[in-house]
């Protein structure tokens, strides 16, 4: 089974803070994603990486930045952390070519 | 017009009943349609995907696409309270973004 597997279910932070969120994957998917969920928002793309060190701006990447320095891992930065940033944030994992996407379980970030 | 439209619900059927799922998109190239579940506080699960046209069953899932109509259907039969979830549609081009499309998903309750 694909395992796609991020850091924290649950994280509290202060306004200002840099904060790290982790994403890895065990089967060599080329392309992850970045994604937060908001009720009434749907799922918006933040960051997408289709290679190692490769990325792209999704439809909301202002107050973001990702890292992918290997494969199977893809960070989430926020730079400083602001009160609407506390959102669902969700990491994806997709075989460059199928369309199945493999979500992580989420992670619930408050920024206080 | 957004790229993927579907009802936000949330949508209250019994148990036993029939339920209807649906989104309507815009851009006729999408060939890939996926239907993931999302269950409260997790990450989205691919539930089954279809390519073009046609129908797709699995169990007492069955999902349509209609390319004619820009319009994709999940029928779930016998529904059972632990289909209590966010069901998301999601959409691909072929050989073209890496990126699903996805609608902000309907919440739907199936009460004993």
């Amino acid at each position: 089974d694909v395992k796609v597997t991020q850091s924290s279910r649950y994280l509290v932070k202060r306004t200002g803070e840099k904060v790290f969120l982790e994403c890895v994957q065990d089967m060599d998917h080329e392309n992850m994603f970045w994604y937060r969920q908001d009720p009434g928002l749907g799922l918006r793309l933040i960051y997408f990486s289709y290679d190692v060190k490769m990325k792209e701006k999704g439809d909301i990447p202002e107050g973001y930045s990702v890292s992918r320095e290997k494969k199977e891992r893809f960070s989430l930065i926020l730079e400083s952390a602001s009160t609407n940033q506390t959102s669902m944030y969700l990491c994806a994992s997709k075989s460059r070519g199928r369309p199945e996407a493999f979500f992580g379980q989420g992670t619930r970030l408050t920024v206080v | 017009q957004k790229e993927v439209e579907q009802d936000p619900g949330p949508l209250s059927v019994p148990e036993g009943a029939i339920v209807s799922l649906n989104c309507t998109y815009s851009n006729s190239a999408f060939q890939y349609f996926m239907w993931y579940r999302q269950y409260s506080r997790k990450g989205p699960e691919l539930l089954m995907y279809t390519y073009s046209s046609g129908n797709k069953e699995d169990g007492r899932f069955t999902a349509q696409v209609d390319k004619s109509s820009k319009y994709i259907s999940l029928f779930i039969r016998d529904s059972q309270p632990s289909d209590s979830a966010t069901y998301l549609c999601a959409m691909l081009l072929q050989g073209g973004s890496e990126k699903l499309v996805f609608g902000k998903g309907t919440k739907l309750t199936v009460n004993p």
